[in-house]
């Protein structure tokens, strides 16, 4: 069965840079596009963005782009999330999960990374 | 941007039939998929492409699209179908994907 298993959770100062990661398993990591989605304390889900881990090819959604750096390492079967100046509107918890491009779904997830950014 | 409309809630009696509409002006051209998210979990993939339904996933859960409304049936709701649920599309060029605003469903 495939698994995405995310880092745990992180407690960071406003300004601080953080990496947070999705190791998949039980399938060929080049299979499936990985996407990150947020959500915010008590808020819906929202769509971050995506790579193909074979070559790194990465999108991301307009109210995202600049705000973050996704990136994947296919020889670790790995996707990271990464930010370079956090800030309090930052915490939130964040999903990994494979992305069915052909139909734009995504059909297995991470169990989440929750980040709280407070000075 | 592209937004998809849902009701905040819905409240249903155990075995009666909860509807959730969601609404989007680019879903007459991309498939809708639809999410259940209970609290301190993930989602779960529970309809794909407007009416399909995952293995694993129970028979009283069906989708249907009509135009820009698509909507999520649960029949026969029971008490472990609260939860919160989510569409999901992609806009009419197919490159940004989008979550609909979410309805709590609340088995009374």
């Amino acid at each position: 069965e495939v698994e995405l298993v995310q880092s745990g959770a992180e407690v960071k100062k406003p300004g601080e840079s953080l990496k947070i990661s999705c190791k998949g398993s039980a399938y060929t990591f080049t299979t499936f596009w990985i996407g990150w989605v947020r959500q915010m304390p008590g808020k819906g889900l929202e769509w971050m963005g995506i790579i193909y881990p074979g070559d790194s090819d990465t999108r991301y959604s307009p109210s995202f782009q600049g705000q973050v750096t996704i990136s994947a390492d296919k020889s670790i079967n790995t996707a990271y999330l990464h930010w370079s100046s956090l800030k309090a509107s930052d915490t939130a918890m964040y999903f990994c999960a494979t992305l069915v491009v052909e139909g734009g779904y995504f059909n297995y997830w991470g169990q989440g990374t929750p980040l709280t950014v407070s000075s | 941007s592209y937004e998809l409309t849902q009701p905040p809630s819905v409240s249903v009696p155990p075995g009666q039939t909860a509807r959730i509409t969601c609404s989007g002006d680019a879903l007459p051209k991309q498939y809708a998929y639809w999410y259940q998210q209970k609290p301190g979990q993930a989602p779960v993939l529970v309809i794909y492409k407007d009416s399909e339904r995952p293995s694993g996933i129970p028979g009283r859960f069906s989708g249907s699209s009509s135009g820009t409304t698509v909507t999520l049936t649960i029949s026969g709701v029971q008490a472990e179908d609260e939860a919160d649920y989510y569409c999901q599309s992609a806009d009419s060029s197919g490159t940004n994907y989008v979550f609909g605003t979410g309805t709590k469903v609340t088995v009374l």
